[in-house]
């Protein structure tokens, strides 16, 4: 069964600094793709980063990169120049290519940028 | 992008009372999603259709019920709510590998 696991239930940064949030998964499939989502306090779930498996190269969105390891199956969150809006939950989450197009996720990190 | 509409966006009703929660998206989407997630906790994905007249049970057990007549609306129903249904109800649809997510409705139950 896959699986995703997120050990880090809170953090907290300060403002201007670098965080990283830890995500691991396990799979037994080739080829997927890896997901950060955030979801702001009483505010819509947004995705924040996408990672295709068969993809070496991290992917990056602006202050968002991911570390992905697919050998260790971690998928890793670094959050550069952190923002006061960057506070709320963190999802990591996996979808495999065949099957049954589900989405698993992790529990979540609650993280604050601290002013 | 896609456009994901849910409504209502907050519900108080009594313990009893049948209760339909609306899902809508406009990108002619075929796979659709609801989890249930309580504040700041995880998700639970409860219902999921692959298309039109197709719905499928989630990992987590729900009393509720889902249907699917046209691709772009999804709606889910409880037939005698309680307040253990008290919770928030968030629809998503899928593009490719991509979830897209509504607003969510936070349901109370009393």
């Amino acid at each position: 069964a896959q699986t995703v696991t997120q050990s880090q239930p809170e953090m907290s940064v300060q403002e201007a600094e670098t965080v990283t949030l830890s995500c691991t998964y396990d799979t037994s499939e080739n080829n997927y793709y890896l997901f950060w989502y955030k979801q702001p306090p009483s505010r819509q779930m947004i995705l924040v980063i996408r990672q295709e498996a068969y993809k070496q190269q991290n992917a990056t969105e602006n202050r968002f990169s991911v570390n992905f390891q697919k050998a260790a199956k971690s998928f890793s969150l670094k959050i550069s120049d952190s923002q006061l809006g960057d506070t709320a939950m963190y999802f990591c989450a996996f979808t495999g290519t065949s099957g049954t197009y589900k989405y698993i996720f992790g529990t979540g990190t609650r993280l604050k940028v601290l002013a | 992008e896609a456009d994901i509409y849910q409504t209502p966006r907050y519900l108080v009703i009594g313990t009893g009372k049948k209760i339909t929660l609306e899902c809508s998206q406009t990108m002619g989407h075929d796979k659709m999603y609801w989890y249930q997630q309580d504040p700041g906790m995880e998700l639970h994905l409860i219902h999921y259709s692959y298309g039109v007249n197709s719905t499928e049970k989630g990992d987590l057990s729900s009393e509720s019920t889902v249907s699917r007549i046209r691709t772009e609306h999804f709606p889910l129903t409880l037939e005698s709510a309680r307040p253990s249904h008290t919770s928030q109800y968030l629809c998503a649809s899928r593009w490719y590998n991509e979830q897209f997510f509504g607003p969510g409705t936070r349901l109370t139950v009393l």
